[in-house]
């Protein structure tokens, strides 16, 4: 069970838009940065959002993030066939006295 | 260019240790925190412990504190992560990975990552 709550899968058609969600709480989400992640077939983790809503040079402004309380939203408008992947949310949680990294369960994105 | 190549994965029994490294390089290593993240077979990312850039500040998942250890050489660019008394359920590939500040503890990100090194725990 992850610490935060994100839906197991959403999908779109190519060109369309799609939002995945990232629920927290006060401990984490609420009073932390929020990054997403994509994580293609057999590959590594990269970096798409971080800081809530700030994109890593070389991501393109299709991607978009923004954070309300204790949720977080990735948006990908234009969708492409290569945006198939699996996205990840994750912050950190300061519910313990040391803190500790969090992430989503991830969602995986399927193209139409 | 940033490179984070992790190393000291394998085959190993319930009980035994293992140490994993990761060797980073284009960077300015003891001016960042850095991470382990795990994922085991077909399952998401876990965040497995975090260390500071000067070690001052140390965290781990409460599923495997006590038994790992984290730790890092700014000298030799180096992060290390020792395992002992490692359990099936600790399977994973293991990535190292980058924070975008000095210190965690606020969220932020993690920019760069290695390509993992694969622990199997089984007798």
């Amino acid at each position: 069970q992850s610490v935060l709550t994100q839906p197991p899968s959403v999908s779109a058609a190519p060109g369309q838009k799609v939002t995945i969600s990232c629920s927290g709480s006060s401990s984490n989400i609420g009073n932390n940065y929020v990054s997403w992640y994509q994580q293609l077939p057999g590959t590594a983790p990269k970096l798409l959002i971080y800081d809530n809503n700030k994109r890593p040079s070389g991501i393109p402004d299709r991607f978009s993030g923004s954070k309300s309380g204790t949720s977080a939203t990735l948006g990908i408008t234009g969708l492409q066939t290569g945006d198939e992947a699996d996205y990840y949310c994750g912050t950190w949680d300061s519910s313990l006295s040391a803190g500790r990294g969090v992430f989503g369960g991830g969602t995986k994105l399927t193209v139409l | 260019e940033v490179q984070l190549v992790e190393s000291g994965g394998g085959l190993v029994q319930p009980g035994r240790s293992l140490r994993l490294s990761c060797a980073a390089s284009g960077f300015t290593f003891d001016d960042y925190a850095m991470h382990w993240v795990r994922q085991a077979p077909g399952k998401g990312l876990e965040w497995v412990s975090g260390i500071s850039w000067n070690s001052g500040s140390i965290g781990y998942a409460d599923s495997v504190k006590g038994r790992f250890t984290i730790s890092r050489d700014n000298a030799k660019n180096s992060l290390y992560l020792q395992m002992n008394s490692l359990r099936a359920e600790d399977t994973a590939l293991y990535y190292c990975a980058k924070d975008i500040r000095a210190v965690a503890g606020i969220g932020g990100g993690y920019d760069y990552w290695g390509q993992g090194t694969l622990v199997t725990v089984s007798s």
